[in-house]
């Protein structure tokens, strides 16, 4: 168990609809990270958040929105969702904003869209 | 753009038959490199990071080292539970981070 906790662990909604992921960090780490996971593109990089300000962007699309609370919990919100936002996404943390910092991944969430 | 590829795609392994998983990069500047150990339906777990050519990291029978161009993770006397996907990731100078595909291991008894 890393510590780092992810709601909800299945979630399956349709084409054209919202959905929130929630992340809450290990006890003490400042940064957050978003990743999504599927079968064609592997593991990519979405979002970097460091105690609640935007840190590094990778291959998030814009219909993504993330953002870190002052409890450090963060949340990834994806909107006018497609058939091909099926996927696996994962939270990591890390103590420090840098990129050498190890990360901690949660278990993720598995969303469906059909 | 950065690149990084992994091979092979599958293994197995004979417990106690030692092997070893590549990873190539072509990268703009290497700023670090991660490899990562993926249990099916589990996020990823961190195993090492290696900075620099000619670094060494060993970790129980993982020893995974690093050149200009690749890395390389050596299983020594595998036993099933180091089944499993292993992934490497590079952080370019511009601190993108990219994965490659991962190689799945699988180690019989």
């Amino acid at each position: 168990d890393s510590g780092v906790t992810q709601t909800p662990k299945h979630l399956i909604t349709a084409t054209g609809q919202r959905v929130t992921l929630r992340c809450s960090p290990r006890s003490g780490d400042l940064s957050v990270y978003w990743y999504q996971q599927s079968l064609d593109q592997g593991l990519q990089f979405l979002i970097q958040y460091y105690n609640g300000e935007e840190r590094a962007k990778g291959n998030i699309l814009e219909r993504f929105s993330a953002q870190q609370f002052p409890d450090l919990h963060s949340e990834l919100n994806l909107s006018s969702l497609e058939l091909g936002d099926s996927a696996l996404y994962f939270c990591a943390s890390s103590v420090g904003g840098g990129p050498r910092n190890e990360q901690f991944f949660g278990p993720g969430t598995r969303l469906t869209v059909l | 753009e950065d690149q990084v590829t992994q091979s092979p795609e599958a293994l197995r392994l004979q417990e106690g038959e030692s092997s070893s998983l590549n990873c190539s990069y072509t990268v703009s500047g290497l700023r670090g490199l991660f490899w990562y150990r993926q249990d099916p339906g589990k996020g990823p777990e961190f195993l090492f990071t290696l900075y620099s050519a000619g670094e060494e990291k060993e970790k129980e029978r993982l020893k995974a080292t690093l050149t200009k161009k690749e890395s390389f993770l050596h299983i020594t006397a595998p036993k099933p539970e180091d089944s499993a996907t292993y992934l490497c990731a590079v952080l370019s100078n511009d601190y993108k981070l990219s994965f490659g595909a991962g190689t799945t291991v699988t180690v019989r008894a």
